[in-house]
C-alpha cells in the first residue's frame, strides 16, 4: 500500500526551463512534506519542506506547492540547471513523528 | 552540512552468513538513527528507529531477530543481517538526527547481495 506516490519515474527537461515533479499521497493524516535530492552513490539530502498549514514554500529556485484537497504536492525548479540532475524523493510524516514515508523517486535529467 | 558515513558501501556474501553494516555520524551526535531498505524501483522503507542506549523500534513486518540493530554510542549504529538469504539482497541506508524532530541526514547506503 503505497501511501506516497511519485508516478513519473523519470523526467527530462532543457536547461533554463521549469522542472515540475509531482507527488500524491493517500494518508490524510500527513501534515508535513519534504523533498530530498539524491545523487548516485550518495545519500538523499534535504531540499525543501512544507507544512500542511501552508500551500506554498519557496527557497531560491525551488518552490513546493501543496494542494491538500487533492492530496497532491509538486516541486518546481526554475530555471533548471544540469547540476539539478538527480533522483528526487517526496516524503511525508504526520503528527510531528520522525518517521518518514517515501515515494519511489523521480529521476530528473536536465539537458544542457 | 552534517555527514553520515556507512561501511561497507557494498558487500557480497553467501546465503546463511551474517553481515554487519555500520552507520556513523561524523560531525554531530546522533541521538536517533534510522535504518531504511530500498528494493529496486521501490521507495525507501523504514525498517527501524534506534535511540542511543535503548532498544530499537521496528516497523511492522520487520523481523527484529533477523535484523539486529545496535546503537551503543552517539556516533555509531550497526545493522546486522543474520543468516542472510537472497531475498535480503537490497540497498540499506541509514540516517541520523540530533534529536526528535530534527533533520535527518542520510548515509550513502550499502548494497547487499546475498548469493
Amino acid at each position: 500500500d503505497q501511501q506516497v506516490k511519485q508516478n513519473s519515474p523519470s523526467l527530462s527537461v532543457q536547461e533554463g526551463r521549469i522542472s515540475i515533479l509531482n507527488c500524491d499521497y493517500t494518508n490524510s493524516m500527513f501534515d508535513y512534506f519534504l523533498w530530498y535530492k539524491k545523487y548516485p552513490a550518495e545519500g538523499p539530502t534535504f531540499l525543501i519542506s512544507i507544512s500542511s498549514i501552508k500551500d506554498k514554500n519557496e527557497d531560491g529556485r525551488f518552490t513546493v506547492f501543496l494542494n491538500k484537497s487533492a492530496k497532491h504536492l509538486s516541486l518546481h525548479i526554475v530555471p533548471s540547471q544540469p547540476g539539478d540532475s538527480a533522483v528526487y524523493f517526496c516524503a511525508a510524516s504526520q503528527g510531528g513523528s520522525e518517521k518518514l514515508v517515501f515515494g519511489k523517486g523521480t529521476k530528473l535529467t536536465v539537458n544542457p | 552540512g552534517a555527514v553520515v558515513s556507512q561501511h561497507p558501501s557494498w558487500v557480497i556474501c553467501k546465503s546463511g552468513t551474517s553481515v554487519k553494516i555500520e552507520c556513523r555520524s561524523l560531525d554531530f551526535q546522533a541521538t536517533t538513527m534510522f535504518w531504511y531498505r530500498q528494493f529496486p524501483k521501490q521507495s525507501l522503507m523504514l525498517m527501524a528507529t534506534s535511540n542511543e542506549g535503548s532498544k530499537a523500534t521496528y516497523e511492522q513486518g520487520v523481523e527484529k531477530d533477523k535484523f539486529l540493530i545496535n546503537h551503543a554510542s552517539l556516533t555509531l549504529s550497526t545493522l546486522t543481517v543474520t543468516s542472510a538469504h537472497p531475498e535480503d539482497s537490497s540497498f540499506y541506508i541509514c540516517s541520523a538526527s540530533e534529536g526528535p524532530h530534527n533533520e535527518q541526514f542520510f548515509g550513502p547506503g550499502t548494497r547487499l547481495t546475498v548469493l
